[in-house]
């Protein structure tokens, strides 16, 4: 069972402009995170939100989680070519595991 | 410290085939889990461990089988290869909700 859809799927942009992906469930979790991963290598932690409406930024990244706990968005401003890479997010639901997101497949082009 | 290791990092079994895939880490961590990664579906959890001698199945853990009898290795075993098994495998620790991949295994089922 899916019980993250992120959107867009793949998103191919020019370096400089601004993008936000999204996360969007119909369940509720206890904490979201956002992870990046680069070809042939494992997923590496940007973030975990925890409470409702939080807000967290790093760098030229910012995280948001919904009101209800149910969503959740990343936006990045003036993309960079290092930004390019698989964004996946993940719920934490019962029993100590990890739902993740379908991904969202990012190419900044210089 | 080496974090999460993985290996092998490629394997090209024949149907009906079985193997063992390594994990190990140096960090100490009592949680660890076993992730397949399909184009479109993210990252599923297979099984998961909170400590040594305790393990539990995750999201799709039907022709795997783990044991943990070390705080330090997690091995994921394929009892009789399918071609439905064809994925790539990534091991993760985690400590105090951050979670830690390994570079991954590439399987392929022939």
């Amino acid at each position: 069972t899916q019980l993250l859809e992120q959107s867009p799927q793949f998103l191919s942009i020019q370096e400089g402009e601004n993008l936000t992906v999204y996360c969007n469930s119909s369940s509720v979790f206890s904490s979201l995170q956002w992870y990046r991963q680069e070809p042939g290598e494992g997923p590496v932690l940007l973030v975990t939100v925890v409470t409702g409406g939080e807000v967290k930024k790093l760098k030229r990244l910012t995280f948001q989680f919904g009101d209800a706990r149910k969503d959740s968005s990343l936006h990045i401003t003036a993309a960079q070519p290092g930004d390019t890479g698989l964004y996946l997010c993940a719920g934490a639901g019962a029993g100590n595991q990890f739902y993740f997101g379908t991904g969202t497949s990012l190419t900044v082009i210089p | 410290n080496a974090g999460v290791t993985q290996t092998p990092k490629f394997q090209v079994l024949k149907t009906g085939q079985s193997m063992t895939l390594q994990c190990a880490q140096d960090m100490n961590h009592e949680y660890m889990s076993w992730y397949r990664q399909d184009p479109g579906m993210g990252l599923r959890l297979i099984h998961y461990s909170v400590g040594a001698g305790i393990t539990d199945q995750g999201e799709v853990p039907n022709g795997y089988n783990v044991s943990r009898s070390t705080t330090e290795d997690f091995p994921l075993r394929l009892l009789s290869a399918a071609p439905s098994q064809t994925s790539v495998y990534f091991c993760a620790s985690k400590r105090q909700g951050k979670q830690y991949f390994g570079p991954g295994t590439r399987l392929t089922v022939t």
